[in-house]
């Protein structure tokens, strides 16, 4: 999607691998956040990011981390890759001085054998 | 402890009739709510909001109730078309949906049939 690109857009692993997600956005906005998608469950926030080096703990935050060195990436980790991380991931980016509400990427689907 | 919530999984009309999603809540406290629209192998996009000040807000085709006392939001799609058909989520936030998270309810998949 224009403004968001999510890295990479598959990926097959094994569990107990590490495993890092990007997202990068040129819009320049402040906020970026990332979700997992799973049936029945809809959109979950892991972890969110309101400026660089500023994240916090969205509602399904275990076994995940985050970090902002820069305005235009948000890298997410799994530090230990478990089947049950099996999932969409979807990131998105928002700005006060925007109109519009959250945009999201185009996800990147993870496999966790 | 699902605050919002959709409680029909699935959904199916016929062309140019009306489509109706459903949506309720538990937090009382939420300040936005919005529905956005999710085709396979894209991520989701946003449709329409409504403040929780607001009852209604109309955009072409899309119009969005809110019964607050209900807790209780709607989508309502008219004319539907076959373009209409993909998964529909609503979503809630305390304070400004553009800096606060959102919470997504489960999502509908519509279907529209020629």
């Amino acid at each position: 999607d224009a403004g968001i690109t999510q890295s990479p857009r598959h990926k097959v692993t094994e569990t107990g691998t590490p495993v890092t997600l990007r997202c990068h956005q040129t819009e320049n906005h402040r906020y970026m956040y990332w979700y997992r998608q799973d049936p029945g469950h809809g959109l979950r926030l892991i972890h969110y990011s309101y400026g660089v080096k500023d994240t916090d703990k969205g509602e399904v935050s275990d076994g995940y981390s985050v970090s902002r060195s820069k305005t235009e990436d948000f890298l997410l980790t799994l530090e230990s890759a478990t089947s049950s991380q099996t999932s969409v991931y979807f990131c998105a980016i928002s700005d006060e001085y925007s109109n519009q509400p959250q945009h999201f990427g185009d996800g990147t689907r993870l496999s966790i054998l | 402890d699902q605050q919002v919530k959709q409680n029909s999984p699935s959904l199916s009309v016929q062309e140019g009739r009306i489509s109706i999603l459903n949506c309720d809540y538990t937090n009382s406290m939420f300040d936005y709510f919005l529905w956005y629209k999710k085709y396979p192998a894209e991520g989701p996009t946003f449709l329409i909001s409504i403040s929780s000040i607001k009852d209604k807000n109309e955009d072409g085709r899309f119009t969005v109730f809110l019964n607050k006392s209900a807790k209780h939001l709607s989508l309502h799609i008219v004319p539907s078309q076959p373009g209409d058909s993909a998964v529909y989520f609503c979503a809630a936030s305390v304070g400004s949906s553009n800096t606060g998270k959102l919470i997504f309810g489960q999502g509908t998949t519509l279907q529209v049939k020629p």
